[in-house]
């Protein structure tokens, strides 16, 4: 089916490993975006990409990094996960159109221990 | 910093009634604003948008009031149904994107905190 998914949706991990959440959308959408969402603080901007091979910074992006060789596929990896890392990452994509709407995928929570 | 807020993190009606979930925001230049419905295990889906030179929108049992005087959003639904429940974002959209030469900015999109809104049945 069309859309935008994320993998893994559940990932338990130690500090210091690395993990790479995927994400992979079907629309050809230009943008693509990585939020976390803690209890607290909402949605905010890890990273973002304008389109392949085009990335740049959110709100929040010590700890991780992106790459975007796909138009559709945009990972996010943590090189070495900390605790405060624990959370519940979506990934969003839109169009080129300048509007703010954003579809998200369901969700891949982190655990880390 | 510039930031979007709720006046009610949560909210509880009975089904039938109509709810009104409130949101404050700051950035005077923001033109565009959106709110979103997730539901519990989900991710945020698109309820209804709004630009900043309307000052009311409607949808399917939403509408949307924009309040620049005083930087204040509201949702309305009527009618609540149980499967309302859920958590209310509202997002403000604080400039236009721009492209250029080096330049690939988005529209930044804040999102506020969020409101619990319960349905009883």
């Amino acid at each position: 089916d069309a859309g935008i998914t994320q993998s893994p949706r559940y990932k338990i991990t130690e500090t210091g490993r690395q993990v790479t959440l995927m994400c992979h959308q079907t629309w050809s959408h230009s943008y693509m975006f990585w939020y976390r969402q803690d209890l607290g603080h909402g949605l905010r901007l890890i990273y973002y990409s304008a389109a392949a091979d085009i990335t740049d910074k959110g709100e929040v992006p010590d700890g991780y990094v992106v790459s975007r060789s796909k138009t559709e596929n945009f990972p996010l990896t943590l090189e070495s996960a900390t605790r405060s890392q624990t959370s519940v990452y979506f990934c969003a994509s839109r169009d080129r159109r300048d509007t703010g709407e954003l579809f998200f995928g369901e969700g891949s929570r982190l655990t880390v221990l | 910093g510039e930031s979007v807020g709720l006046h009610l993190p949560t909210l509880s009606v009975q089904e039938g009634d109509n709810s009104i979930i409130n949101c404050a925001y700051s950035n005077s230049a923001s033109d565009y604003f959106i709110w979103y419905k997730q539901e519990s295990g989900k991710g945020p889906q698109f309820i209804i948008d709004i630009r900043s030179n309307m000052d009311k929108r409607q949808g399917q049992r939403v509408t949307v009031l924009l309040n620049k005087t005083v930087k204040h959003l509201s949702l309305q639904i009527a009618a609540t149904q149980p499967g309302d429940s859920a958590v209310y974002f509202c997002a403000e959209n604080s400039g236009p994107a721009r492209e250029g030469a080096g330049g690939t900015s988005y529209g930044k999109l804040t999102f506020g905190q969020g409101t619990i809104l319960t349905v009883h049945p």
